[in-house]
This record gives structure tokens, C-alpha cells and sequence, in this order.
């Protein structure tokens, strides 16, 4: 079956660095989601990319999917502590309409 | 704006006994998915329905069932509880659940299940 993988698992920064998680499918994808969880809570939809080598920007994020639609990578400069928390990349394969999760990444910010 | 509404909570259970939680979705939202997160693991996809009928079957064990009403509520009916059934349970709804341009998902709260 389909397999998403993310890397890393943790990653911990100062304030103020950058960070980047990578998403990468075992299968081409028709679409590429992100969420957030914060610690305690549920997952929020951040974004989704439809096209092949799309980039998109939300402010300090940036979320890239690659040119053969099978990984994608999500980008923040300058973290904050609000940024704490699990990034998890969804996409479903190709003839499916479920997303797989990727395990996350979890993401510690320190002041 | 109206989101996804989970209930119970939270919920406390014994072993072999049942437990049914219910999921509320967005308003005009096609598509209701079931997750089941352990603690520090990624959601995992039980099931789904589209149009108040069942559309995909995850890793839901055959203890569990589920179905979507007429006002399209949704229910996930857990007999037989183990302890291994402890996580939280999230329902989410998406609007277009079927245009891979449109699937998003938004999620509720979450049903914290603690089985003793």
C-alpha cells in the first residue's frame, strides 16, 4: 500500500532559525495537504498543493510539491514559538480520494 | 464559522464494554473520515462516507462499525472495547470530498478514549 514518509521526526530550533520537514510518497499523489496539531489539539488544515512543482506561500511558509508529484516540503523562516507543534503531510494516491498521513514532524521551538 | 463537532469529549470506558461517539459535520460538507491517533502517531483512517454512504474502509477493526445519518450526522459504534482501543478519535468533513482539488479536511476536537 501507499507509505508517506516524513522526515525528521523532531527538530529543534532557537527562535528565530529556519526549519524545514520533507514529505516524501511511495506513490505519485493527485494532491499534497499540510496540517498543524498543536500539542493537545486536532489537526488544522494549513494548505493544499494540486499541480505538479506548485509553490505556495502563507506568510513565513513556504510548501513546495515536487515535479513528479510524489514529495513536498514545508518551510518556515524565522520560527516563532507559536509555531510549536506536529507538521503532518496528507495525500492521497492517484485513484483514491483518502489521504495518507505522514507521521509528522514535531517541531520544539526554543526562546 | 461552523467546524466539526465531536461528543463526547472525553470518554472512560471498561474492558469488553461498548462506546459510541458521534461526529457533527460541517454544514453542505460531503464527505465525514474517522481517525483513530495514538499518542504520538500519525492519524490512522478508519473509514469515510460520501453522501451518507460508506465510501472507504481503513484499519477499523470489525468491533467497530459506523454509519452517517439523514442530516448527516455521523456515529462510530465500538463493542468489545480492549485496552488497545485507547486514543483519540477524530471525525472530519470535507466539501467536494471527491475533487482532489477540494478534499481538505477539517477536523473536530477529537473523543479522547481512555479504555480501563
Amino acid at each position: 500500500g501507499q507509505q508517506v514518509m516524513q522526515i525528521p521526526q523532531y527538530q529543534h530550533v532557537q527562535e528565530g532559525e529556519d526549519f524545514t520537514t520533507y514529505c516524501n510518497s511511495s506513490t505519485t499523489l493527485s494532491n499534497i495537504q499540510w496540517y498543524k496539531q498543536r500539542p493537545g489539539g486536532h489537526p488544522v488544515f494549513l494548505i493544499q498543493l494540486v499541480k505538479s512543482g506548485e509553490v505556495k506561500k502563507q506568510k513565513r511558509l513556504t510548501f513546495q510539491f515536487g515535479e513528479a508529484k510524489k514529495n513536498s516540503s514545508l518551510h518556515i523562516t524565522a520560527t516563532q514559538t507559536t509555531d510549536v507543534g506536529t507538521y503532518f503531510c496528507a495525500g492521497p494516491s492517484r485513484g483514491s480520494y483518502i489521504p495518507t498521513f505522514g507521521r509528522g514532524t514535531s517541531l520544539i521551538v526554543h526562546p | 464559522a461552523a467546524g466539526v463537532i465531536q461528543s463526547p469529549r472525553h470518554l472512560i470506558k471498561e474492558k469488553r464494554e461498548t462506546a459510541t461517539l458521534k461526529c457533527y459535520p460541517i454544514p453542505r460538507h460531503d464527505t465525514v473520515y474517522w481517525y483513530q491517533q495514538g499518542p504520538g502517531q500519525d492519524p490512522q483512517f478508519l473509514i469515510s462516507f460520501y453522501e451518507k454512504m460508506q465510501s472507504d474502509k481503513g484499519s477499523i477493526p470489525d468491533r467497530f462499525s459506523a454509519q452517517q445519518f439523514s442530516d448527516y450526522h455521523s456515529e462510530l459504534n465500538m463493542s468489545s472495547l480492549e485496552l488497545g482501543d485507547s486514543a483519540l478519535y477524530f471525525c472530519a468533513s470535507s466539501l467536494g470530498g471527491r475533487d482532489p482539488r477540494y478534499n481538505e479536511q477539517f477536523f473536530g476536537p477529537g473523543t479522547r478514549l481512555t479504555v480501563l
